[in-house]
């Protein structure tokens, strides 16, 4: 069974279209993330949420809404994509213990992000 | 602020050989360290952490790091390279209070048969 999963794996469309990404994972974490990986590789915190209640909200546009139905979703909207947001995205998760920072992220596979 | 840094974009090494790959931290207070592993087309794999206790840390796939507070390093080390080794390596660190994990921008591991 797949601990996070990510759908869809690629995604490609045009600039101004509005698109959803969706996380689920199944290992019970309390805290979720998502990064986006640039074609350099370099990997960039954009979202957390912990237990349904965002907790980390880097400098992202406005344009990303991040949506947590429950603590095992966690999905991202993208209005009037751009030609920059072409990217790889990864979900992860992870359980956090109060006042600690020890836990591991589990990785999703990547959404790969085509904007044309 | 936290701050990873990896100097080194490309390690290449031949297959057998030892193998390094460095890293250096930035964190206020004391750091929880880990390396994590990017195969082509797939997400981060967790191999290692350090978080107290001995300063050598043994991981997965016969990896391991050590920490050095004076240097404030963590570098990833194999005592033989596997040809399977080659990919994506991240660094990161953590502050002991909150959930923002800071990665490095990563190093490529090439290893030649």
């Amino acid at each position: 069974d797949t601990a996070v999963s990510q759908t869809p794996k690629y995604l490609v469309t045009q600039m101004g279209n509005d698109k959803s990404i969706k996380c689920e994972q199944n290992l019970g974490h309390d805290t979720m993330y998502w990064y986006k990986q640039d074609s350099k590789k370099f990997l960039k915190i954009m979202f957390s949420y912990n237990n349904k209640e965002l907790i980390i909200n880097e400098t992202v546009p406005n344009r990303f809404s991040p949506k947590s139905p429950d603590k095992a979703h966690l999905n991202l909207h993208i209005n009037s994509l751009e030609l920059g947001d072409s990217a790889v995205y990864f979900c992860a998760s992870s359980q956090v213990v109060l006042a600690e920072a020890k836990n591991i992220q589990y990785f999703g596979a990547g959404t790969r992000l085509s904007v044309l | 602020a936290q701050s990873v840094a990896q100097p080194e974009d490309q390690v290449n090494v031949a297959e057998g050989n030892p193998l390094t790959v460095k890293c250096t931290y930035s964190v206020s207070g004391n750091p929880y360290l880990f390396w994590y592993v990017q195969y082509p087309n797939r997400g981060l794999q967790f191999l290692l952490k350090y978080i107290t206790g001995d300063n050598l840390v043994k991981g997965s796939y016969g990896f391991e790091a050590e920490f050095n507070k004076s240097q404030t390093s963590f570098h990833l080390k194999k005592p033989s390279a596997l040809v399977s080794d080659s990919a994506l390596y991240f660094c990161a660190v953590r502050a002991i209070v909150g959930f923002k994990t800071i990665f490095g921008a990563g190093t490529r591991l090439f290893v030649k048969a």
